[in-house]
């Protein structure tokens, strides 16, 4: 595709309720990443994707949170059992490899109520 | 382990006067630094990096950045500022030995008239 694409780009949920975050990285991009920005403050480091594996995972805030890559493509990024303070903007980025610039996508403002 | 850190929450500067965002690192090695802006309700987009070679980095829109290794420093500058150049401002970077790239916590610039 033309950029990266996420989906949904908005999400409400129920504290409690598990959700999946969808990310479609620019064909041929190896390095994919999440990220999460909080309202009004900095991203902060989620997980990094080389093709398929994830080297790095020290992001994730807790057991609550997994991600896949699938296909050198399309990344899920799942959030269990919701909290309030989950709720944020997620954002994906691509990239050729990882010296090369992020392409970042629109983002999913997720809301736990 | 690496960090990045942007000192000044917010910058205010006059239309036509320069403007310069600060930014420090640390790595444990070679340094891979990048600039990121975040215009209202768009996604981010990638101004410029420092992988090697010259000190000062030029990029988009009339930004440059100066990669100082003794100071551990890559401030972002630009000499006349455009009220148009306001907007959420961000410091990335990655350690050559690591996979992550991380942010900074993001340095409101806005320009006045």
């Amino acid at each position: 595709g033309a950029g990266v694409s996420q989906s949904p780009s908005n999400k409400v949920t129920e504290k409690g309720k598990d959700v999946e975050l969808r990310c479609d990285p620019i064909s041929g991009h190896t390095a994919l990443y999440w990220y999460r920005q909080r309202l009004g403050q900095g991203l902060e480091f989620l997980i990094y994707f080389q093709g398929n594996s994830a080297p790095d995972k020290s992001g994730l805030p807790s057991d609550r949170f997994s991600a896949e890559r699938t296909g050198e493509s399309v990344s899920t990024l799942t959030i269990q059992r919701t909290q309030q303070e989950d709720s944020a903007v997620y954002l994906c980025a691509s990239s050729l490899n990882p010296a090369e610039k992020l392409f970042f996508g629109s983002g999913t403002q997720l809301s736990v109520l | 382990a690496q960090s990045v850190a942007q000192p000044e929450d917010q910058v205010n500067v006059a239309e036509g006067n320069p403007l310069t965002v600060k930014c420090t690192y640390s790595v444990s090695g070679n340094p891979y630094l990048f600039w990121y802006v975040q215009y209202p309700n768009r996604g981010l987009q990638f101004l410029l990096k420092y992988i090697t070679g010259d000190n000062l980095v030029k990029g988009s829109y009339g930004f440059e950045a100066e990669f100082n290794k003794s100071q551990t420093s890559f401030h972002l500058k630009k000499p006349s500022a455009l009220v148009s150049d306001s907007a959420l401002y961000f410091c990335a970077v990655r350690d050559s030995s690591a996979s992550k790239i991380i942010f900074g916590s993001g340095t409101r610039l806005s320009i006045r008239p």
